[in-house]
Formats: structure tokens, sequence, C-alpha cells
């Protein structure tokens, strides 16, 4: 398996403009997580679905961000209007139930976006 | 926002010595993790111990658990420079979600 994929890994933008960041999860998994890592605030879980529909946003931050999966092999986080305190490196995750409901993730490298 | 608290922040060994992370986290949790990321990478799962599990070994890591103190740790025995990284503890729930702490930067000198 190729594992999860994440594009661009690179997004440098200006400030006001949309990003879009995109993430294939493992196939087989019905979980999908989205994070953001940044030095000040470690890393934080902003939103995770599971069989492709939203089970908790309540880490995204605000009205700017937005997430979807429109199916089992695709996600994306948007961002409209970016600003520069979006700057961080956004990573996506998959997992699947292991044993006794305990269930390991598997990151994606990550997006590092940058917000001029 | 992050449940768990990592002891040290930061770590400073030689190569052939042992390095001992804590982690304490703040609720009920189905299983612990921890992960290791490198530089400029994602995080890669290392071990998981359940609830009802007090230690398990993995090669060269060793993991405690202890739930009445809610708390963690993972052992790296003979560490190499390789082992150079951070390493994150995570509160796993029986539905997917995972609580990570803040991580501990691990330096092996060689």
């Amino acid at each position: 398996d190729a594992g999860v994929i994440q594009s661009p890994r690179h997004e440098v933008t200006e400030m006001g403009q949309e990003v879009t960041l995109r993430c294939k999860p493992i196939s087989g998994h019905d979980y999908l997580f989205w994070y953001r890592q940044t030095m000040m605030r470690g890393l934080e879980l902003l939103i995770y679905f599971n069989n492709n529909v939203p089970i908790d946003d309540s880490g995204m931050p605000e009205d700017r961000f937005s997430a979807k999966m429109p199916n089992a092999s695709f996600s994306t986080l948007k961002i409209q209007p970016s600003e520069p305190r979006d700057s961080a490196v956004y990573f996506c995750a998959s997992s699947s139930p292991g044993t006794g409901n305990a269930y390991e993730q598997y990151f994606g490298p990550g997006t590092r976006l940058t917000v001029t | 926002s992050q449940q768990g608290e990592e002891d040290p922040q930061a770590l400073s060994i030689q190569e052939g010595e042992n390095a001992t992370m804590n982690c304490s986290y703040k609720t009920s949790i189905n299983n612990l993790q921890w992960y290791r990321q490198n530089s400029g990478r994602g995080l890669v799962h290392l071990i998981l111990i359940r609830s009802n599990e007090r230690e398990k070994h993995s090669g060269r890591l060793r993991v405690t658990l202890d739930t009445s103190k809610k708390s963690s740790s993972l052992l790296i025995t003979a560490s190499r420079a390789a082992d150079t990284a951070s390493y994150f503890c995570a509160g796993g729930t029986s539905y997917g979600k995972l609580t990570f702490g803040q991580g501990t930067i691990l330096t092996v000198h060689p």
C-alpha cells in the first residue's frame, strides 16, 4: 500500500486566497483525521470522519475552515480566506479498528502551508 | 486541545544510553499509544498498550501504563543516533479518536 497520500506537500499563498489541501487515505480504512501542527500549539485535531461522515469538528478553528469527504478515498480541507496565522503543517491520518477497538493511526507526510 | 503532558520536553543523551519519556493524561482511555516524528515528516506509530495492560515490549521499546495515576512511560534501550526524533504519547478512545501530548524531543549524540 502507498500509505496516506497528501497534496500538495508545500503551499505558499497570499493572505485572503483560498487554499485546498487534499488527502487520500489508506484503502479500507474507515476513519480519516485532519490535524494541524505548529510550534506554539502542538498537534491539534481539527476534524475526523467515520465512513465519510464528519463525527467531530469541534477542533475546526473558525468558519473559514471546512472539510469534506465525498467518498472513501478522498478528503479535502479548505481554508477561505486564508490568514498568516493559518501557517502550519497540516496532516491527514487514517485508521481502522484493530483488536478491542484500538485504532492505530497512519499519517501522511503533511502539507506545509505558508500564508504571507 | 492537548490532554497529555510529556516529561521531559527535551532529552539529550549519548548513544548506548537508555532514554525514558513520561506522559500523563487527563481523561479515561481505551488505550495509550506512542508515536515518533522525524523532522519534517509525519508521525509513525510505535507501540500501543491497552488500558487493561501494565507493560508491553517491542524490540528496544518498553511501555508501561498506570491507569490509577493516568500515566505512561516509554523506555528506549541502547539508544542510537537514528532514534533522534520527537516522541508523542496519545490517549485513544474506543471510537477512534486520539488526543496527543506535546511531545518529547530526543537527541541521541553519536
